[in-house]
């Protein structure tokens, strides 16, 4: 049973623009939750990440948006750019972050010309 | 530039020898996880340590599948025997903890790819 969620396989975006990463949870007792990137024949490296106190976090181009009682989280890339394309993962974690990271499948960004 | 390392980068192997990969953490951080990613399944979070004490292995087949921390500078994933379904790459993530006891982020190694044939 996935309890981090990611249900695009993959999105396709003009450069420029806005891109939009949708993910869902379902474990109640994730307090922390991540965005790692990654690139083929590479580990995931991290992005950006927000605490369940928080419901907005900014890092220049990279907003993630959390909803806690929807249980959902998103990452908004703007504008997108061609080094942007990459398998983006949505991570949580709980425990005030003592647990593992539980991934979802990822959802892979192609940003177009 | 401090970085995980990984060795091997790519290992094949035949059905029922034995594999064991390596893990080098970043100096300081005292959480390692090691994780396997497939088509299928995505990342899986296989077993983590803190201070090299195993805190979770329940994603781990315990019947093959084994993970060590002999030192706080080595992690170990060894699996004996080997099947074609581990075929996967396998990553090593480390982090440091937050001032609550927690972890703030992972760094992940560039993987190994596992092939058993």
């Amino acid at each position: 049973d996935q309890q981090v969620k990611q249900n695009s396989p993959s999105l396709s975006v003009q450069e420029g623009r806005i891109s939009i990463l949708n993910c869902d949870y379902t474990n109640s007792m994730f307090d922390y939750f991540l965005w790692y990137k990654k690139y083929p024949a590479e580990g995931p490296t991290f992005l950006i990440s927000i605490s369940s106190i928080k419901d907005k976090n900014e890092d220049g181009r990279f907003t993630v948006f959390l909803n806690k009682s929807a249980k959902h989280l998103s990452l908004h890339i703007v504008p997108s750019q061609p080094g942007d394309s990459a398998v983006y993962f949505c991570a949580a974690s709980g425990g005030g972050g003592a647990d593992g990271l539980t991934f979802g499948k990822g959802t892979h960004l192609i940003i177009q010309p | 530039d401090a970085r995980v390392t990984q060795t091997p980068r790519h290992k094949v192997t035949e059905m029922g020898q034995e594999v064991t990969m390596r893990c080098q953490p970043i100096l300081g951080h005292n959480t390692v996880f090691w994780y396997r990613q497939t088509m299928m399944q995505g990342l899986e979070l296989l077993a983590y340590f803190r201070n090299r004490a195993p805190l979770d292995d329940s994603g781990m087949p315990k019947d093959r599948f084994s993970a060590e921390m002999p030192d706080a500078t080595l992690a170990t994933l060894k699996i004996q025997p080997s099947e074609p379904r581990d075929s996967a790459v396998y990553f090593c993530a480390s982090g440091p903890s937050a001032k609550t006891g927690g972890l703030t982020e992972a760094f992940f190694g560039q993987g190994t790819r596992l092939t058993v044939v």
